[in-house]
């Protein structure tokens, strides 16, 4: 079974409105974490926001927010107010112990383009 | 945070010869790893390594084909060896900063790899 699963391979929004990226994952560690990450065409990893398992409240970093729900095991992004440098494939990715050690596994990522 | 440098941005070798990617972290970490995006695909951890210890590997990947070197805890290379044109893709290393099972994964800026 897929550990992180990205179900939306591209995603189009209009500049300024908001958009949700979809993740779903899948643990049974009760100690885990999970991280969104851009990637523009570049080609570096940007960290963009992290929830823990044991947070309460969803993660929130300027423009960008958390919705975390843990009974669904769900982790979606959401971009307020898009901009054109927005534009980017998104990874969703969660980090937990396996096999004695932590590991961090990433899903296939969601093509993000920004329309003007 | 943490500011990773990893050099050569990109590079394009020969077929049968080797290349050196090395990251440089500006404090002090306990593990760095090495990850491998090929093109289209998502990030695949190719070992983790450790100050003063052998690098693990993760399945799909040996040291004879990746040597791992970490000197201490701000630097580590990565070798790939005897390359072919399988071996084009990104190769990024990262390092964890943050407090115990609350860590955020944050990465180089990558290498950008094509084989002919």
């Amino acid at each position: 079974a897929q550990k992180i699963t990205q179900t939306q391979p591209g995603m189009f929004v209009q500049e300024k409105e908001a958009v949700t990226l979809d993740c779903t994952y899948d643990t049974s560690d009760p100690s885990y974490g999970l991280f969104w990450y851009k990637q523009p065409s570049s080609g570096e990893m940007i960290f963009l926001i992290y929830q823990g398992s044991y947070d309460q409240q969803n993660a929130t970093e300027g423009r960008y927010s958390l919705n975390f729900q843990k009974a669904r095991k769900s982790a979606n992004l959401v971009i307020s107010a898009s901009q054109l440098g927005d534009s980017a494939m998104y990874f969703c990715a969660m980090r937990e112990v396996s096999g004695g050690y932590q590991k961090v596994t990433f899903g296939t990522g969601t093509k993000l383009q920004v329309i003007p | 945070s943490a500011v990773i440098s990893q050099k050569p941005s990109r590079d394009i070798c020969q077929r049968g010869t080797s290349l050196t990617i090395q990251c440089q972290v500006d404090s002090q970490v306990t593990m760095m790893f090495w990850y491998r995006q090929q093109p289209g695909q998502s990030l695949t951890l190719i070992a983790t390594a450790n100050q003063g210890s052998e690098a693990t590997y993760e399945s799909g990947f040996v040291i004879d084909k990746f040597p791992i070197s970490r000197p201490n805890l701000t630097f580590s290379t990565l070798t790939v060896s005897n390359m072919s044109p399988e071996d084009s893709s990104i190769y990024l290393c990262s390092v964890e900063v943050g407090t115990q099972l609350n860590e955020k994964l944050f990465f180089g800026s990558g290498t950008q790899l094509s084989v002919l």
